[in-house]
């Protein structure tokens, strides 16, 4: 089982639909993130949590939501979606120390139309 | 604000060329360095990551980097290109102190022709 899953894997929905996007982790770790990768953008932080009481936004956060359920569990919400949130979107996790790197899942492939 | 730059959004090479993927990065202070690989389909891997004990870094798949202060680089490369190295490629550095935040570049598409 990968240690870092994310659900769906891809998701079609139209504009102005809410959206949640899962992501459960078995390693353990406390630091969890979330991503979106564009074509030649590389991977923008929407939003990182350090622990369960711990949420703070990224640099693209606008539009977007989190909750993290448990240690394990943080998930991605698009409260009303719109097209230009089209995009993969992957949950990373990392141990505490700055040396350490991160683990990905597999992404979400997400087309709102 | 640190900042990390991948030259080159494509690099494309023969099968059993060098392979060599640029990053450089700004910071006054060596930070940590990471090159990750994602294929098609899936999430990014760590290859390898610098964490001030020797310069020159192997990885995985036959992969190595070399960092050098002096330029603020961290360039990854390949003796010999196998098709099955064809993937995007991303540098990531954390910056020592903080929140430890990496910060990526835009990724280096590497083709590899037969």
């Amino acid at each position: 089982d990968a240690d870092v899953t994310q659900t769906p894997r891809n998701r079609i929905t139209k504009t102005g639909k809410r959206i949640m996007l899962e992501c459960s982790q078995t390693k353990g770790h406390d630091r969890m993130y979330w991503y979106r990768q564009d074509p030649g953008l590389g991977l923008r932080l929407i939003y990182y949590s350090f622990d369960v009481k711990d949420i703070n936004k990224g640099e693209i956060s606008d539009g977007y939501s989190v909750s993290r359920q448990a240690q394990a569990k943080f998930s991605l919400s698009l409260e009303s979606a719109i097209p230009n949130q089209t995009a993969l979107y992957f949950c990373a996790t990392s141990e505490r120390t700055a040396n350490q790197p991160q683990h990905f899942g597999d992404g979400t492939r997400l087309s709102i139309l | 604000a640190q900042s990390v730059t991948q030259l080159g959004s494509h690099v494309s090479v023969s099968e059993g060329a060098l392979v060599l993927l640029r990053c450089n990065y700004s910071s006054s202070v060596p930070p940590y360095l990471f090159w990750y690989v994602q294929y098609p389909n899936q999430g990014l891997q760590l290859l390898l990551k610098y964490t001030s004990a020797a310069t020159l870094v192997k990885g995985i798949n036959g992969f190595e980097a070399e960092f050098k202060k002096s330029e603020t680089s961290f360039h990854l490369t390949k003796p010999s290109a196998h098709m099955s190295d064809a993937a995007e490629y991303f540098c990531a550095v954390i910056k020592s102190g903080g929140s430890y935040i990496p910060t990526f570049g835009r990724g280096t598409s590497l083709i590899v022709h037969p």
